[in-house]
């Protein structure tokens, strides 16, 4: 079956950076997109962008570009977010989730990981 | 960017009744919207895509419908687990967007 497994929550100071994982199973990875949605404490969601697993060629968001990258390690069938310089206004739980097939870059999110949140504070 | 607009914000309904929200976008997203269930703690999970087809396992309960600019979710006799928080997205155009939710209560 497919999953998709975060890493856990993690507590940072302003101005630390952070790395959040993804690891997929149950599915070949190269074959979907995997895109990443925020949603900051009692918010809705937000679109942060997306990753095209066979090339890893990202596209971000407006407001997600310069502190937000994505990458991949394909030989363990991972994504990656990475955030440098956090902010207060940073914290929220941040999901990866799989591309359901479609036009390129313009999905629905068929899997989601459960979830990681980030928690910036001093 | 296209804004999608939910209603109602909040339906309070009791198990065994008919629940139905609208989606409503700022343009014309043709049949490209897609519905989400998320109860508290829990990651999103995707209901019907591309309007009206229902996603892998869920049940005959949930249905969708529309297009162009107006969208409708039906859940026709609600269970005791489909309380919580429905979201429409849309994937004509970047950025992706979604709706603020409609929260389904116990009345």
């Amino acid at each position: 079956q497919v999953q998709l497994v975060q890493s856990g929550s993690e507590l940072k100071k302003p101005g630390a950076s952070v790395k959040v994982s993804c690891k997929a199973s149950g599915y070949t990875f190269t074959n979907y997109a995997m895109t990443w949605v925020r949603q900051a404490p009692g918010q809705g969601l937000e679109w942060m962008g997306w990753i095209n697993t066979n090339t890893g060629n990202p596209t971000y968001a407006q407001g997600f570009t310069g502190r937000f990258v994505f990458s991949l390690d394909t030989s363990v069938s991972t994504a990656y977010l990475q955030i440098s310089s956090l902010k207060a206004e940073d914290t929220a739980v941040y999901y990866c989730a799989r591309g359901h097939p479609g036009i390129a870059g313009k999905y629905s999110f068929d899997y989601w990981g459960q979830g990681t949140l980030v928690t910036v504070s001093s | 960017e296209i804004v999608l607009t939910q209603s109602p914000a909040t339906l309070s309904l009791s198990p065994g009744e008919r629940a139905t929200l609208s989606c409503r976008a700022s343009q014309s997203v043709s049949s490209y919207l897609a519905w989400y269930q998320q109860k508290p703690g829990q990651a999103p999970r995707l209901l019907i895509y591309d309007a009206s087809n229902r996603a892998t396992g869920i049940p005959a309960r949930f249905s969708g419908s529309g297009s162009g600019t107006d969208f409708t979710l039906v859940i026709s006799s609600l269970e005791p687990e489909d309380f919580a928080v429905y979201y429409c997205q849309q994937r004509s155009n970047w950025p992706l967007t979604f709706g603020p939710g409609t929260k389904v209560d116990v009345k």
